[in-house]
C-alpha cells in the first residue's frame, strides 16, 4: 500500500528566511505524481506545487519549491523568504498513475511564520 | 468564476442519525472527490464521482454514500452516524478525473456526533 510520511508536526521561521518541509511515500510504482497542498485556516487547501515522477526536473511555482529524490523517495518543499501568508497546515500528498484518481495525503506539517 | 461550495459549513447530530452535506462544484468541473479529514490527521479518500458514476472508493463502510447530478453538483450521505465520523469533510472538484486535473477543494463541512 502507498504511503506518505510528514515526520515533522510543527516547525516555525522568521519572515523572510527559508524553510524546508521533509515528505517522504512508499509505492512500488515507477511513474505517479506528487503535491504540496496548504490548508490556512479558511479550511480550503491550496495546491502549492505538483511534481510528475517521471520528469526529473525539480518544479519550482515562485517562491515555492521542490527537491524530489526518486531514488529515495523524498519529496521536500522549499519554502523561500517565508510570508506571514505562509502559515498554514502543509500536507504532502501522492497520486498513482492510474485506477481510481485518489490522493493519499500525510498527516501535515504546522508551519507558523513569524514576525 | 464560482468557486467550490459546500454546505453546511457547520453541522452537529447525534449518533444513530442521517446526514447529508452538499457540494457544489467549479464550473465546467465533471468530477467531485469527497474526503474526511479527521482533528490532526490528513485527508483521507471517501469515494470519486466522475459524470455521475462513482469512479472510486476508499476504505470506507456502504453507510458512506454518495450522488452526483446532471449539474455535476454532489452529496455526501452518511447513515447510522458514529461518534468517530466527526470531522471535516472536504469535498474537491476537477476538469477531470485524471492527474493532470487539479483538485479545486471547497472549505468543507464540520461534522460533530455527539
Amino acid at each position: 500500500a502507498q504511503t506518505v510520511t510528514q515526520s515533522q508536526p510543527e516547525m516555525s521561521v522568521q519572515e523572510a528566511e527559508t524553510v524546508t518541509l521533509s515528505c517522504t511515500y512508499d509505492t512500488s510504482e515507477s511513474n505517479y505524481y506528487l503535491f504540496w497542498y496548504k490548508q490556512p485556516p479558511s479550511r480550503q487547501m491550496i495546491l502549492v506545487i505538483r511534481q510528475e515522477a517521471y520528469k526529473q526536473q525539480n518544479a519550482t511555482e515562485n517562491r515555492f519549491s521542490v527537491n524530489f529524490q526518486k531514488a529515495a523517495k523524498s519529496f521536500s518543499l522549499k519554502i523561500s523568504d517565508s510570508q506571514l501568508g505562509d502559515t498554514a497546515m502543509y500536507f504532502c500528498a501522492f497520486m498513482p498513475p492510474s485506477g481510481t484518481y485518489k490522493y493519499i495525503f500525510g498527516t501535515g506539517t504546522r508551519l507558523k511564520v513569524l514576525a | 468564476e464560482t468557486g467550490v461550495t459546500q454546505s453546511p459549513t457547520h453541522l452537529i447530530k447525534t449518533r444513530g442519525q442521517q446526514v447529508t452535506l452538499r457540494c457544489s462544484s467549479q464550473s465546467g468541473h465533471n468530477t467531485v472527490s469527497w474526503y474526511q479529514q479527521a482533528l490532526g490527521q490528513g485527508p483521507q479518500f471517501i469515494f470519486q464521482y466522475y459524470r455521475e458514476e462513482e469512479n472510486g472508493r476508499g476504505n470506507f463502510p456502504p453507510r458512506f454514500s454518495g450522488l452526483q447530478f446532471p449539474n455535476y453538483s454532489s452529496e455526501l450521505n452518511v447513515n447510522a452516524l458514529e461518534l468517530d465520523d466527526s470531522a471535516l469533510y472536504l469535498c474537491a472538484s476537477s476538469l477531470d478525473r485524471g492527474p493532470i486535473s487539479p483538485l479545486h477543494f471547497g472549505n468543507g463541512t464540520r461534522l460533530t456526533v455527539t
